[in-house]
């Protein structure tokens, strides 16, 4: 049973470009969400989604940040127009409908801006 | 405002001894409060959760308390080993937040054999 696969683990873009970040959850999980992590700082929320609805987007730049859960294919958290400021980790974890079984997180995508 | 603090200062300890860990949370009514451990490099690993009607919880050598009216979670390695060494970071929900966490800034343990 495969956990929460993230792709790519590196992406590298040049200052203008889009980066695509990609999740497929636990098999079982309806429930996705990103967070970022700047070095040395801590997880911090971005989105909250299950199939096909946002349900929270709080964490979310205005402008440029989008993210999607389609019916089907993985999650897609989409960056435009990328500045240095987004270079960080972005994670991505699932959860089942149950509350209390806790987070399954990916190994993330780095992204660094240049 | 909503805070989570955990101890930014990095838990040094002796291989076999009890490390502490303390999480403090404001304005928050949370109904679990998550405990878990982050590699470099990795994405954060789920260890415990506790709910709001629950005062101890247990796993092996790791023990969670939660005191609602203090606003405070515990968490306890015993006999700690140098491979328990990592970032231990707690996460709240909110009631009225659905399945969303909110994440503390976690504190580093290093256990020095």
């Amino acid at each position: 049973n495969a956990g929460v696969m993230q792709n790519p683990r590196h992406l590298v873009r040049r200052r203008g470009q889009e980066a695509r970040l990609r999740c497929s959850p636990m098999k079982g999980h309806s429930h996705v969400y990103w967070y970022r992590q700047l070095p040395e700082e801590g997880l911090k929320f971005m989105v909250y989604l299950q199939k096909e609805n946002i349900i929270d987007e709080s964490g979310m730049p205005k402008e440029r940040f989008s993210a999607e859960f389609p019916k089907e294919g993985p999650s897609i958290l989409r960056i435009q127009q990328v500045v240095r400021g987004d270079s960080a980790a972005y994670f991505c974890a699932s959860s089942p409908s149950d509350r209390d079984r806790g987070y399954t997180f990916g190994s993330g995508t780095r992204l660094t801006v240049v | 405002s909503q805070k989570i603090e955990q101890n930014s200062e990095a838990l040094n300890i002796q291989e076999g001894k009890t490390a502490t860990l303390t999480c403090n949370y404001t304005n928050y009514s949370p109904a679990y409060l998550q405990w878990y451990r982050q590699d470099p490099g990795r994405g954060p690993v789920f260890l415990l959760l506790i709910r709001e009607n629950e005062k101890e919880k247990r796993k092996e050598r790791l023990k969670v308390t939660f005191d609602t009216t203090l606003k405070q979670s515990l968490f306890h390695i015993t006999a700690s080993q140098p491979a328990d060494s990592a970032t231990y970071l707690c996460a709240l929900d909110r009631k009225a937040a659905g399945n969303k966490l909110t994440f503390g800034g976690g504190t580093r343990v290093l256990v020095k054999p």
